[in-house]
C-alpha cells in the first residue's frame, strides 16, 4: 500500500517561497502522476500541478507563473515550490498520486503551511 | 480555470438517498468520462470514493453511485448512514490537461 507524506515548514514570510516535499513508500510502481492540491482554511479543494515519473509537468493556469513542480526518483520524492507567497496561499497542502485513468487514489495527511510574518 | 458548481449543502435522513449534482463545462466535465467524487470528514485528506463518472474504487460500499449526463456529473448515496457525514468534491481533468475541483458539497445526516 503505497504511502504519501509532505514536509516543509509550517510558516513561510510573505513574498518568500513556499517549498515541500513528498516522499513516497511502499509502492512498486514508481510509474505515475504525481500531484499537488491545497485547501485553504475552510475552502474548497485546488489543484496546483503535476509532474510525471518521467518530468513532464502542467500547472494550474491561475498559480503557473508562481510554481515548480520536480521530482526525484532516487529518492522517492518530488517537491513544490511556490514564490512570491501572500497570505491567500495559507492552506493545507496534499500531496497525491494520479491514477493514469484519471483520479487521485492515495493522499499524504495534508501539511498546514501559513503565510504571515 | 473556473471551479465546477456543486450545492453548498445537502441533507438527509438516515437510509434515505440523497444526490449531489457537479456542473462544469464542455471542456471538462463534458469533455472526458474522468470525473472523481471524493470524501471528506473534518480534518481528514479526501478520500476517493468515485472514479471515472460511475466506478468504485474496493473497499467503497455500492450505496455510493455516479453518473453523468452531458456537463453535469452526480453523486447519489443511498440508505445513508451517520458515517456519510462529510465534505464531498468532484474533479474532472479538462482538456487543457490540468484538473479541476468542485467547490465542495457538505452533507448532513439528520
Amino acid at each position: 500500500q503505497v504511502q504519501l507524506q509532505e514536509s516543509g515548514p509550517g510558516l513561510v514570510k510573505p513574498s518568500e517561497t513556499l517549498s515541500l516535499t513528498c516522499t513516497v513508500s511502499g509502492g512498486s510502481n514508481p510509474i505515475y502522476y504525481w500531484s499537488w492540491i491545497r485547501q485553504p482554511p475552510g475552502k474548497g479543494l485546488e489543484w496546483i500541478a503535476y509532474i510525471y515519473s518521467t518530468g513532464s509537468t502542467n500547472y494550474n493556469p491561475s498559480l503557473k507563473s508562481r510554481v515548480t513542480i520536480s521530482v526525484d526518483t532516487s529518492k522517492n520524492q518530488f517537491s513544490l515550490d511556490l514564490r512570491s507567497v501572500t497570505a491567500a496561499d495559507t492552506a493545507v497542502y496534499y500531496c497525491a498520486r494520479e491514477v493514469a485513468s484519471g483520479h487521485f487514489d492515495s493522499w499524504g495527511q495534508g501539511t498546514l503551511v501559513t503565510v504571515s510574518s | 480555470q473556473s471551479a465546477l458548481t456543486q450545492p453548498p449543502s445537502v441533507s438527509g435522513s438516515p437510509g434515505q438517498s440523497v444526490t449531489i449534482s457537479c456542473t462544469g463545462r464542455s471542456s471538462d466535465v463534458g469533455f472526458y468520462d474522468r470525473v472523481s467524487w471524493y470524501q471528506q470528514p473534518p480534518g481528514t485528506a479526501p478520500k476517493l470514493m468515485i472514479y471515472e463518472v460511475a466506478h468504485r474504487p474496493s473497499g467503497v460500499p455500492d450505496r455510493f453511485s455516479g453518473s453523468k449526463s452531458g456537463n453535469t456529473a452526480s453523486l447519489t448515496i443511498s440508505g445513508l448512514q451517520a458515517e456519510d457525514e462529510a465534505d464531498y468534491y468532484c474533479c474532472s481533468y479538462t482538456s487543457s490537461r490540468t484538473w479541476v475541483f468542485g467547490g465542495g458539497t457538505k452533507l448532513t445526516v439528520l
